[in-house]
């Protein structure tokens, strides 16, 4: 299995306080991922990150910030969590486009 | 980014051969084409990859059209286990962006 940890596993938070997602690897990989996936739904990126201190939007970025200031830590940040981010959190990693991605086990986060 | 369209829904019987297939009409010449299945409550899980030319792995085969604007992914013969929602998606070599879309959720009737 490759070396890709999530923690926490699982979370239960109040609105309006600020909780932070680690993603861990230890593959040495360049790219790393967080998703969210909402009961029914398909994965949708949230950040992405293509080497220490580059990170990029995905589709759904507002209310997160990320950050990887080495290559094995990608941490997703909600500044305020609200109820709407409630969800299961995904990371993942990838060396490159010919590669195959590896996922992680998930967060699963309640905003209550 | 390129996006692919697939079928929401498939079924099949244990012990027969699925063909999920895969439109990707605007696939860019450097995009890689990856499968992705996710079994309930887990994470995704990887299948196969490839570029141009079909490929085989100990999971499945990956057919690609000659145009490669679409493949489609081959179980050779289907078990319960492989029930899961099958993803295929487009990664190119630039961004390296690993945007899923919605799936194709497979049955597999006993």
């Amino acid at each position: 299995d490759a070396g890709i940890t999530q923690s926490p596993r699982h979370k239960v938070t109040e609105t309006g306080t600020p909780v932070t997602l680690r993603c861990h690897q230890t593959e040495n990989h360049r790219y790393m991922y967080w998703y969210r996936q909402d009961p029914g739904h398909g994965l949708r990126l949230i950040h992405y990150s293509y080497g220490v201190k580059d990170t990029d939007k995905g589709e759904v970025s507002d209310g997160y910030s990320v950050s990887r200031s080495k290559t094995e830590d990608f941490l997703l940040t909600l500044e305020s969590a609200t109820s709407s981010q409630t969800s299961v959190y995904f990371c993942a990693i990838m060396q490159r486009s010919n590669t195959e991605a590896f996922f992680g086990q998930g967060t699963r986060l309640t905003v209550v | 980014d390129a996006k692919t369209t697939q079928p929401n829904s498939m079924e099949s019987n244990e012990e027969e051969p699925v063909h999920l297939p895969c439109n990707h009409s605007t696939i860019s010449g450097t995009d890689y084409i990856h499968w992705y299945r996710q079994l309930p409550s887990q994470g995704p899980e990887y299948v196969i990859h490839g570029l141009t030319s079909n490929v085989n792995n100990r999971m499945a085969s990956l057919a690609i059209a000659e145009d490669r604007k679409s493949s489609t992914l081959i179980l050779h013969r289907a078990t319960l286990r492989d029930a899961a929602v099958y993803y295929c998606i487009l990664i190119d070599q630039g961004a390296q962006k690993l945007v899923f879309g919605q799936g194709t959720r497979l049955t597999i009737n006993p």
